[in-house]
C-alpha cells in the first residue's frame, strides 16, 4: 500500500521569507503527485500535481515542487511567502496502475505567515 | 477550474437522525466522485468511491450501511449518514473526478456535520 509522510505538522515563518514544505512517499507502484491547499472551513484546491516529464513543477500562487525519485520526495517551495499563504497543506498520491484514481493524503502541515 | 458544490455546508442533528449530505459536479460531467471524511487537525480520509450506476466502493472499516452512498446522474452524488451518532461528527468532503484532465480531482467546500 501506499503512504504519504508530511513531517512538518507546523511550520511558522516570517512574511516574505522563502519556505519549504516537505514531502515523502512509499509506493511499489509508480505514483502521479499533487499538493493541494485547504483553507479554514473550505474544501480542498489544487496548487500543483506531478505526472510525468520534467521534474520541477510550478502551481498556482507562485508555489512549485521538485519530483525526485530516488528520494522519493516531493518538496513543495515558494520563495516569498505572504500572510495569505496561510493555510493548510496536504501533499497526496494516485497511483498510476489502477483505474480508481482515489488520492492518498498526508497528514498536512500547517503553515503560519508572521508578519 | 470546474467547480463542485456541497449541500449543507453545516448542519447540525439530533442522535438518531439520518443526514444526506449533496455533491454536485456543476460545469461537467463526473462518472466518479469520492467522499473522504476530516477530523479535526488531521489529514482527508477516503470513505468511499461513488460510481454513476453501480454501487459504490468502501474502504475497510467504512460501515456501508451506515454511510449510504447514491450516485444517481452524472453530476450528483449523495453521501446519507443514517442513524447518526456524535462519533460521526466531522467534516465531510467530497471530490469530482475531471474525465478531462489526468487525475484531476476538484474539492467541494465541505460539509460539518455535529451530531448532537
Amino acid at each position: 500500500a501506499q503512504s504519504v509522510t508530511q513531517l512538518d505538522s507546523q511550520v511558522p515563518v516570517f512574511e516574505e521569507a522563502p519556505v519549504e514544505l516537505r514531502c515523502n512517499y512509499s509506493s511499489s507502484v509508480s505514483v502521479y503527485l499533487f499538493w493541494y491547499v485547504q483553507y479554514p472551513n473550505q474544501g480542498l484546491q489544487l496548487l500543483l500535481k506531478y505526472l510525468s516529464g520534467s521534474t520541477l513543477v510550478k502551481g498556482i500562487n507562485g508555489f512549485e515542487a521538485e519530483f525526485n525519485k530516488s528520494q522519493t520526495s516531493f518538496h513543495l517551495r515558494k520563495p516569498s511567502v505572504h500572510i495569505s499563504d496561510t493555510a493548510e497543506y496536504f501533499c497526496a498520491v494516485s497511483l498510476m496502475d489502477t483505474g480508481r484514481r482515489a488520492l492518498t493524503f498526508g497528514s498536512g502541515t500547517r503553515l503560519q505567515v508572521q508578519p | 477550474g470546474a467547480v463542485v458544490s456541497q449541500h449543507p455546508s453545516r448542519v447540525i442533528c439530533k442522535s438518531g437522525t439520518s443526514v444526506k449530505i449533496e455533491c454536485r459536479s456543476l460545469d461537467f460531467q463526473a462518472t466518479t466522485m469520492f467522499w473522504y471524511r476530516q477530523f479535526p487537525k488531521q489529514s482527508l480520509m477516503l470513505m468511499a468511491t461513488s460510481n454513476e450506476g453501480s454501487k459504490a466502493t468502501y474502504e475497510q472499516g467504512v460501515e456501508k450501511d451506515k454511510f449510504l452512498i447514491n450516485h444517481a446522474s452524472l453530476t450528483l452524488s449523495t453521501l446519507t449518514v443514517t442513524s447518526a451518532h456524535p462519533e460521526d461528527s466531522s467534516f465531510y468532503i467530497c471530490s469530482a473526478r475531471d474525465p478531462q484532465g489526468i487525475d484531476t480531482q476538484y474539492f467541494g467546500p465541505g460539509t460539518r456535520l455535529t451530531v448532537l
